[in-house]
């Protein structure tokens, strides 16, 4: 099976703008999780769907959003971008039986200058 | 909410010699799934090893085991004959197995253990 890919795998981004990244998950896997890497925080979750809806969201303010599809692709969205957000976000797929482990994207490396 | 504590920031071992990360969780729960991730350079997240809490026996996958304990919330992970290509950083995750609570779906990582493998 193919693993989870994430497009694109680099974006720059000034302040102020918005950027959209995308995740396909595992093929039949369902749930899609979205985590923020950065030195400083570390990881830390932004949001879950299953099934296309948000069954969990982290604590991060409203200009990050997020949906998935019916074919379970999901994308997050971050509006009005900030020097902060820049960092490695992680897209992970789950399927809807298992033993609750997470499987990893390469991640999207965002850089808002 | 549930915390992971990793106290070591660095560790080094010898190609072929033995080395433990520590980990310990904060958690109100009674099931739930314990898990190290590796992060090499290439910033890919690998899953290493999964532990489920109602099981006593330690995981093991080939060189790398755990060392689960419940009631002391601590799970360690033992790398077995190191090789050059264990070098990473290793994340200890917590997952809640409650479908109905707050926290499914999301793991709960540690700050992270950089290795060094020395040849």
């Amino acid at each position: 099976k193919a693993g989870v890919t994430q497009t694109p795998r680099y974006l720059i981004k000034t302040r102020g703008q918005q950027v959209t990244l995308s995740c396909s998950p595992i093929s039949g896997h369902r749930s899609v999780s979205w985590y923020q890497q950065t030195p400083g925080q570390g990881l830390q979750f932004l949001f879950e769907y299953f099934s296309e809806t948000q069954r969990n969201k982290g604590n991060f303010p409203g200009r990050f959003s997020g949906r998935q599809f019916s074919n379970s692709r999901s994308e997050m969205n971050v509006s009005t971008l900030e020097l902060g957000d820049s960092a490695l976000y992680l897209c992970a797929s789950s399927p809807a039986r298992g033993g609750g482990e997470q499987y990893f994207g390469p991640g999207t490396r965002l850089t808002v200058t | 909410a549930q915390t992971v504590t990793q106290s070591q920031p660095e560790m080094s071992v010898q190609e072929a010699e033995t080395v433990t990360l520590s980990c310990t969780y904060d958690t109100s729960e009674s099931d739930y799934y314990l898990f190290w991730y590796k992060q090499p350079p290439s910033r890919q997240m690998i899953l290493v090893i999964r532990q489920e809490a109602y099981k006593q026996q330690n995981a093991t996958e080939n060189r790398f085991s755990v060392n689960f304990q419940k009631a002391a919330k601590s799970f360690s992970l033992k790398i077995s004959d190191s090789q050059l290509g264990d070098a990473a950083m290793y994340f200890c995750a917590y997952r809640s197995a409650n479908a109905g609570g707050t926290s499914y779906g999301k793991l709960t990582f540690g700050q992270g253990t950089i290795l060094t493998v020395h040849p």
